[in-house]
């Protein structure tokens, strides 16, 4: 089946640093790709949805000047948490899609804020 | 878009033991999709159902939808410890998933 990574598995960082976060999708193209959020003993909760070439669309209560979404290219697209505070500590998934693959989930992102 | 709800939250079954967990919508739903998360890991794809009163099996899993397409539920025959997880459903709009709350289940040996 299609494959979509992530990078990096885990992170650690200060409160008021910032952390990017990579998803590829790595034997197809994905036109589309989504970027969720889960808190411990929580569902995932979708942030932002990612078209290659064009502005990302945020779901309603997350701040898109926090949660910067970069989708360069057909295999790309990255999160980049910017000042990030404990509260932003969480577990970060991306899916990829496209018609023909499917809807296909990253391993997530572990993000710890100190 | 509207939610998911679903239930119970929790269940704890001894190994053997049946279980299910369902599904409910205000809205007639789409297509419904079914994912298992382990401790730790992400979602894994289960199934899509998308016909009216659409029954599909995987082994000891049988997933429903209803004839009015707004429920449907997963139910495990003789649970394994390996079935140990969090169940989600999750209605489709175009790539975008909305997931319903999920039903943690834990199998004791």
């Amino acid at each position: 089946g299609a494959v979509v990574s992530q990078h990096p598995s885990r992170v650690i960082c200060k409160s008021g640093t910032s952390v990017k976060i990579e998803c590829r999708s790595l034997d197809f193209q994905a036109t589309t790709m989504f970027w969720y959020r889960q808190f411990p003993k929580q569902s995932l909760m979708l942030m932002a949805t990612s078209n290659e070439g064009s502005k990302a669309t945020y779901e309603q209560g997350v701040e898109k000047d926090k949660f910067l979404i970069n989708h360069a290219s057909l295999t790309l697209s990255t999160l980049t948490v910017t000042s990030a505070h404990p509260e932003d500590s969480s577990f970060y998934i991306c899916s990829a899609s496209s018609v023909l693959a499917g809807v296909y989930f990253g391993p997530g992102t572990r993000l710890t804020v100190t | 878009g509207q939610q998911v709800m679903q239930i119970p939250q929790y269940q704890h079954v001894q190994e053997g033991e049946d279980f299910t967990t369902y599904c409910n919508s205000s809205t007639t739903l789409s297509n419904i999709q079914w994912y298992k998360q382990r401790p730790g890991g992400h979602p894994v794809f289960l199934i899509q159902l998308v016909k009216s009163g659409e029954v599909k099996k995987q082994k000891r899993l049988t997933f429903q939808f209803g004839e009015a397409k707004k429920n449907s539920s997963l139910h495990i025959t003789a649970t394994q410890t390996t079935d140990v997880g969090t169940y989600f459903c999750a209605r489709n709009q175009g790539g975008k998933l909305i997931f319903g709350q999920g039903t943690e289940l834990s199998v004791k040996p």
